[in-house]
């Protein structure tokens, strides 16, 4: 069984970059969330998708965005890069299942660094 | 609006002893509660989740404890190992909607030999 991928590793960009984070999911899973990590913070949740589509939005601002695929993988979309966004990125999946709720597994992450 | 806290920012235990960690929450309309361990340059790492309807729930060496009148839950590793020394995230969700995880800010636990 494989777990929570998440690529890539690192990436720096500059302000007012756009960046692209993936993620796939663990086999049998069906629900995408990812969250933001700030430095000595814990995780923000930033967005979930299931079946291709958002399923609940934190409070964060529509130049981040997000995809998935049909096969469970997922893509968080960050435009108009800000210093502040400078965080560990966290995908999570888990099987959501119908009334109940279901542990999130996570990812690696990946560690932006905007200058 | 901070609706789980943890607010302990680090706890220093012997090997062989026990190690308590503490979460308070705000917010009645969490259900499920979990813990995550997380080394450094890695994710969370699941250890051990409860559900509203228990009052505990034993995996191993680790408890959880869900105290739902005070809104506190509590998480007992016993004996503690060097291996435990991590940061200790507390998360809280709702059946309702997303089932996004509220994180606390985590407690820093060291083991000592």
């Amino acid at each position: 069984e494989t777990g929570v991928t998440q690529s890539p590793t690192h990436l720096i960009k500059t302000r007012g970059q756009q960046v692209t984070l993936r993620c796939s999911s663990q086999s049998g899973h069906n629900t995408v969330s990812w969250y933001q990590q700030a430095l000595g913070q814990g995780p923000q949740f930033i967005f979930q998708y299931y079946r291709e589509e958002e399923n609940g939005r934190g409070n964060f601002p529509p130049r981040f965005s997000g995809l998935q695929f049909p096969n469970y993988s997922s893509e968080l979309n960050v435009n108009a890069l800000e210093l502040d966004d400078s965080a560990l990125y966290l995908c999570a999946s888990s099987l959501r299942r119908a009334g109940l709720t279901d542990t999130q597994y996570f990812g690696p992450g990946t560690r932006l660094t905007v200058l | 609006d901070q609706q789980v806290k943890q607010n302990s920012p680090s706890l220093s235990v012997q090997e062989g002893r026990i190690s308590i960690l503490n979460c308070d929450y705000t917010n009645s309309m969490f259900d499920y509660f979990l813990w995550y361990k997380k080394y450094p340059a890695e994710g969370p790492t699941f250890l051990i989740s409860i559900s509203s309807i228990k009052d505990k729930n034993e995996d191993g060496r680790f408890t959880v404890f869900l105290n739902k009148s005070a809104k506190h839950l509590s998480l007992h590793i016993v004996p503690s190992q060097p291996g435990d020394s991590a940061v200790y995230f507390c998360a809280a969700s709702s059946n309702q909607g997303a089932q996004k995880l509220v994180f606390g800010q985590g407690t820093r636990l060291t083991i000592n030999p």
